[in-house]
């Protein structure tokens, strides 16, 4: 079965660090990435996605991620983060079995704060 | 604004009680999907709705049920409800035959005492 891990529950950074959130999932096929954020009282909102060609996505915000289909990594970055990225971040796969759109498969989450 | 509006935005229900949520999907989407996100956790796949029948399911009993009109809003339904349900439920609405960016709506918090 599908599963997807984020390694970091909470992370706490001061602002203009620099961000690493690691995602890793399993599954042997072809695969749809995703990253959404939730900021505090809003709904779930796409960052970025990968569905094939340049391993390296970038998104909205300044944010970016890396597919790396040999460690099943799709790691999400930022150069430096701002106090306006504190958020919970999620990871997402999606199997290709067709046609059809199928479901996504989230991992916990990450919670971001960042401190001015 | 996602454009995927749910009601309500919080309810409280009590062990064995049945309830109903509503979605309506964002302009020009037919496909819409409910998750479960309970407390701490991501967001786990119940269902899908695309041409008023239920196209996949996640894991998740019978009590949890669903439906789409004809204007493909949708309804989620579970029936006899236990602590355990006590979660945000979120709508997600795409195309079927797009590029499977679902957009999300804002939830429905359940709480079941």
């Amino acid at each position: 079965a599908q599963s997807v891990s984020q390694h970091n529950h909470h992370v706490i950074l001061s602002e203009a660090a620099s961000l690493e959130l690691g995602c890793n999932y399993s599954y042997g096929g072809t695969v749809n990435l995703f990253w959404y954020v939730q900021y505090p009282g809003q709904h779930l909102q796409l960052l970025l996605k990968y569905f094939s060609g340049d391993p390296l996505v970038k998104g909205i915000k300044g944010f970016e991620a890396e597919f790396i289909k040999s460690k099943f990594s799709f790691n999400l970055r930022k150069p430096s983060v701002q106090w306006s990225d504190t958020a919970e971040y999620f990871c997402a796969v999606k199997g290709q079995y067709g046609g059809a759109t199928n479901k996504l498969i989230f991992g916990t989450g990450t919670l971001l704060a960042v401190q001015p | 604004d996602a454009g995927v509006t749910q009601s309500p935005t919080h309810l409280i229900k009590t062990r064995g009680q049945q309830v109903t949520l509503r979605c309506s999907p964002k302009s020009g989407h037919d496909t819409v999907s409910w998750y479960q996100q309970a407390l701490g956790q991501g967001p786990q796949f119940i269902f899908q709705y695309y041409e008023e029948e239920e196209r996949q399911r996640g894991n998740f009993p019978d009590r949890f049920s669903g439906h789409q009109f004809p204007n493909y809003s949708s309804e989620l339904n579970v029936n006899a409800l236990l602590l355990g349900d006590s979660a945000l439920y979120l709508c997600a609405s795409s195309l079927l035959q797009g590029k499977e960016k679902l957009f999300f709506g804002s939830g429905t918090q359940l709480s079941v005492l």
